[in-house]
């Protein structure tokens, strides 16, 4: 069936380097995507969003990149920092307004 | 504004019992959805109400269930537990159905 997937288990940083954190999805007709961070013994707090109709989308240190051409998406986490130690869960919106989410990533920031 | 609550935060049940966790969306949000997250499985995805209707439902047994109250507050119930039931219940509200969701902490729940 449809389904949203990571590409990386596991991702370890250096503090103060840039992160890219990978999404494939494959229901095309899917226009919502939401970028989750999950921190250890807490619930998914949003990070970012975009549209189907947008290609880049820019918050505060982070940018998300949607490539529908070949279906994927993509968080940019500039200057990670050990706060951002996290599993990270990218979410696409069916037309139903229903969630499916991906099985996330493990962001580690080492010193 | 205040986030999403939920309660209880923590739950031990044994086997056979049943379970009503509770869900308190943001102020003004009047969709509720539920998640089920195991490590095994993720986030998986219950059901959504909005405006005391189910909207969306995903794939689980009817042991599974939920309801939403006038005042968009939403309730879980999980009948006859058994031990693959044990996980991380979420609950996320949103404006509207589609819309941004945001998560509440979540209940742990443990079936022995």
């Amino acid at each position: 069936g449809e389904s949203v997937g990571l590409h990386l288990p596991t991702l370890s940083v250096q503090e103060g380097d840039n992160s890219i954190i990978n999404c494939a999805y494959s229901n095309s007709a899917s226009d919502y995507f939401i970028w989750y961070k999950q921190e250890s013994g807490k619930g998914p707090q949003f990070i970012i969003d975009i549209r189907s109709n947008m290609d880049k989308r820019q918050g505060q240190r982070v940018t998300v990149l949607l490539n529908k051409t070949v279906k994927h998406l993509s968080l940019q986490i500039a200057a990670t920092q050990p706060g951002d130690s996290a599993v990270y869960f990218c979410a696409e919106t069916d037309s139903w307004g229903k969630l499916q989410f991906g099985a996330g990533t493990q962001v580690v920031v080492t010193p | 504004k205040a986030g999403v609550t939920q309660t209880p935060r923590y739950l031990i049940k044994t086997r056979g019992q049943q379970v009503t966790l509770s869900c308190s969306p943001i102020s003004g949000h009047r969709s509720v959805s539920w998640y089920q997250q195991t490590p095994g499985q993720g986030l998986q995805f219950l059901f959504e109400y909005f405006s005391e209707t189910q909207r969306n439902k995903g794939n689980f047994p009817g042991r599974f269930s939920g309801r939403q109250f006038s005042n968009s507050r939403s309730e879980m119930n999980v009948s006859t537990l058994e031990l693959g039931d044990s996980a991380l219940y979420l609950c996320a509200s949103s404006l509207w159905t589609g819309g941004t969701q945001y998560f509440g902490p979540g209940t742990r729940l443990l079936v022995l």
